[in-house]
């Protein structure tokens, strides 16, 4: 069965500071994986993907995402947090078998102090 | 351009009242999806239709119905409303098939008493 686990319920980071949000993935084959982002009283918002190419990939707002094979993660990174980067974090995979359907992780909270 | 557009934006219901949750989009996407978000467990997949004129369930469609009406509207029935389907409801959209990424609407929050 597929699956994306995030271990970590909350990460604290101070403005400025470089920010990590951990993924870790669980796909027969190869892996598409995303990030999508969750401001309060929001839906969600599509940040970047992974399907193939260039291990690091850069996507929305400043964030990009390390897929590391071996290690089965893919975090999410930015080198410098904003407040305003304080939000609900999802990592997701798609499918393998089934390309229609993906699976999400329980999210992430992201809080960035001034 | 609205987007996804879901309504209601927020509903109660007592225990065994029925409900449709509507979802629309102008994006001309051909997938579509319902989602419910509980915390700590992240979204978790009701049901989608990959393209107009079909359904298909998810990882917890026990308790649900779906209806794509046409290629816009997507709609989310509960026909006997449990305190277990208190949730958020989200929809989503997907363009093609070798698009992956999802647009989701605002969300339905349902609370069930």
């Amino acid at each position: 069965a597929q699956s994306v686990a995030q271990p970590e319920d909350q990460v604290n980071v101070a403005e400025g500071n470089p920010l990590t949000v951990k993924c870790t993935y669980s796909v027969s084959g190869n892996p598409y994986l995303f990030w999508y982002v969750q401001y309060p009283n929001r839906g969600l918002q599509f940040l970047l993907k992974y399907i193939t190419g260039d291990n690091l990939v850069k996507g929305s707002y400043g964030f990009e995402a390390e897929f590391n094979k071996s290690q089965t993660s893919f975090h999410l990174k930015k080198p410098s947090a904003l407040v305003s980067d304080s939000a609900l974090y999802f990592c997701a995979v798609r499918d393998s078998d089934n390309f229609n359907k993906f699976y999400f992780g329980s999210g992430t909270k992201l809080n960035v102090k001034p | 351009n609205a987007g996804v557009t879901q309504t209601p934006k927020f509903q109660v219901l007592k225990t065994g009242q029925s409900m449709t949750l509507q979802c629309a989009q102008d994006m001309n996407h051909n997938s579509m999806y319902w989602y419910r978000q509980d915390p700590g467990m992240g979204l978790r997949l009701i049901y989608y239709s990959a393209s107009e004129g079909t359904t298909d369930k998810g990882e917890v469609p026990n308790g649900y119905n779906v209806s794509r009406l046409n290629k816009r509207e997507f709609s989310l029935r509960l026909e006997s409303a449990a305190p277990s389907q208190t949730s958020v409801y989200f929809c989503a959209t997907r363009t093609t098939v070798f698009s992956y990424e999802q647009y989701f609407g605002p969300g339905t929050r349902l609370t069930v008493t």
